[in-house]
């Protein structure tokens, strides 16, 4: 039972390249979400899914855009990158909303060159 | 901005000490969550506290909760050297359905 798996790890970018991080859950969960977290700082959200076919923003969602492409995956995508995205993604998910626990990744480094 | 504010931002102390955290919030909530995060590592849920409940106690994790205070206090007794973490609060607002996060407490407990 692997729980939330995130890919990659660690990612270079240039300014202005694309990516897409990749999160995928095996627990039947319903919700699922993106956040970052820069050094200091606590999590922030940067967009959520509530149940499959739904999304919506969070604190920060201005540079990304996310695809629930199934119940178990919920991918992250940056069009073009800015060194303001450098910071460590974390993918978590939840039986239903926030009202139980979260499970989250192992976090992706992502920097932006 | 951050729902939740966690005092102190950092905490020393020595293995066998209990070491008290403190999160403040801003607006009203369904529940209050405790994380853990190891250096390099994702968050793990500690525990759970509903905004009915007082007082929570999860082996030597014991948290408490005021809604009139809007806070919540950490208390974890005999500490380790393997309780050394960053600890994190967070709250699901009665408006929402998403979790948000306070900046954390770094616990370093020495030898």
């Amino acid at each position: 039972n692997a729980g939330v798996t995130q890919t990659p790890k660690f990612q270079v970018l240039k300014t202005g390249q694309s990516m897409t991080l990749q999160c995928a859950q095996d627990m039947n969960h319903n919700s699922m979400y993106w956040y970052r977290q820069d050094p200091g700082m606590g999590l922030r959200l940067i967009y959520y899914s509530a149940s499959e076919g739904t999304t919506d923003k969070g604190e920060v969602p201005n540079g990304y855009n996310v695809s629930r492409l199934n119940k178990r995956e919920f991918s992250l995508r940056l069009e073009s990158a800015a060194p303001s995205q450098t910071s460590v993604y974390f993918c978590a998910s939840s039986v239903q909303g926030a009202y139980e626990k979260l499970f989250f990744g192992s976090g992706t480094q992502l920097s932006v060159l | 901005s951050q729902q939740g504010e966690e005092d102190p931002q950092a905490l020393s102390i020595q293995e066998g000490e209990n070491a008290t955290m403190n999160c403040s919030y801003k607006t009203s909530i369904n529940n209050l969550q405790w994380y853990r995060q190891n250096s390099g590592r994702g968050l793990v849920h500690l525990i759970l506290i509903r905004s009915n409940e007082r007082e929570k106690h999860s082996g030597r994790l014991r948290v408490t909760l005021d809604t009139s205070k809007k806070s919540s206090s950490l208390l974890i007794t005999a500490s380790r050297a393997a309780d050394t973490a960053s600890y994190f609060c967070a709250t699901e607002e009665t408006s929402g359905s998403r979790l948000t996060f306070g900046e954390g407490t770094q616990l370093t407990v020495n030898p």
